[in-house]
């Protein structure tokens, strides 16, 4: 079974131009998850879906960042303008409901570097 | 407000040495996790548990509920455990999750 796809892997932009990010969760996992994580962090939410419904976003700065889940499978997550601060790495995950709670299954993440 | 703390943060131990990360957390769950990851790797669940005790090879988590508190063990470690060890929360409900901020572990040959 294939695991939760992102890409890019690495993703090197300036400061003020706009990146994107996208990520493929494992099939028929109904719940998806982007988080940010800095360097000797642990991941923060930044927004979570149930299907292609966004049901907690209130960590997501909404005046820069933005998110999809057409059709609540496949999801991007954008950036405009990205700022310094945004040098992070942005996780993607899924889950399903197993025994009663989930697990998270992580990709292996888009390394953003703005400069 | 952390909802799940860690210690130690960082923790440097010989090859072979028995090793204890801790975890607590202040929020009801419906799940504790223990995830592992790699100098520039994925995160990967190594433990999903809601009571008791889970062993897998040369790794151990156990959960009190009463105290709130979980600990990760490594028996005989080796360098290729050396890693962030995250400890992860899920809410009852079962698909909101708080993480620790990790616990960097080298081990030296």
């Amino acid at each position: 079974e294939a695991g939760v796809v992102q890409s890019p892997r690495y993703k090197i932009i300036e400061k003020k131009q706009p990146v994107a990010f996208w990520c493929n969760p494992i099939s028929g996992h109904n719940t998806l998850y982007w988080y940010l994580q800095n360097l000797g962090q642990g991941p923060e939410l930044l927004i979570r879906y149930e299907n292609e419904e966004a049901v907690d976003d209130s960590q997501l700065p909404k005046d820069r960042f933005s998110a999809e889940r057409l059709k609540g499978v496949d999801s991007t997550l954008k950036i405009q303008p990205a700022e310094l601060g945004d040098s992070a790495v942005y996780l993607c995950a899924s889950s399903h409901r197993g025994q009663g709670f989930d697990e998270q299954f992580f990709g292996p993440g888009t390394r953003l570097t703005v400069l | 407000k952390n909802e799940v703390e860690q210690s130690p943060q960082n923790l440097t131990a010989q090859e072979g040495e028995f090793i204890t990360i801790n975890c607590s957390y202040s929020v009801g769950i419906s799940a504790l996790h223990w995830l592992q990851q790699h100098p520039g790797g994925g995160i990967v669940s190594l433990f999903m548990l809601s009571s008791g005790k889970k062993k897998h090879g040369r790794l151990i988590a156990t959960i009190n509920i009463q105290e709130k508190h979980s600990s990760l063990h490594i028996t005989a470690s080796h360098p290729r455990d050396s890693a962030v060890y995250i400890c992860a929360v899920s809410a009852p409900g079962g698909n909101q999750f708080y993480f620790g901020t990790g616990t960097s572990l080298t081990v030296i040959p």
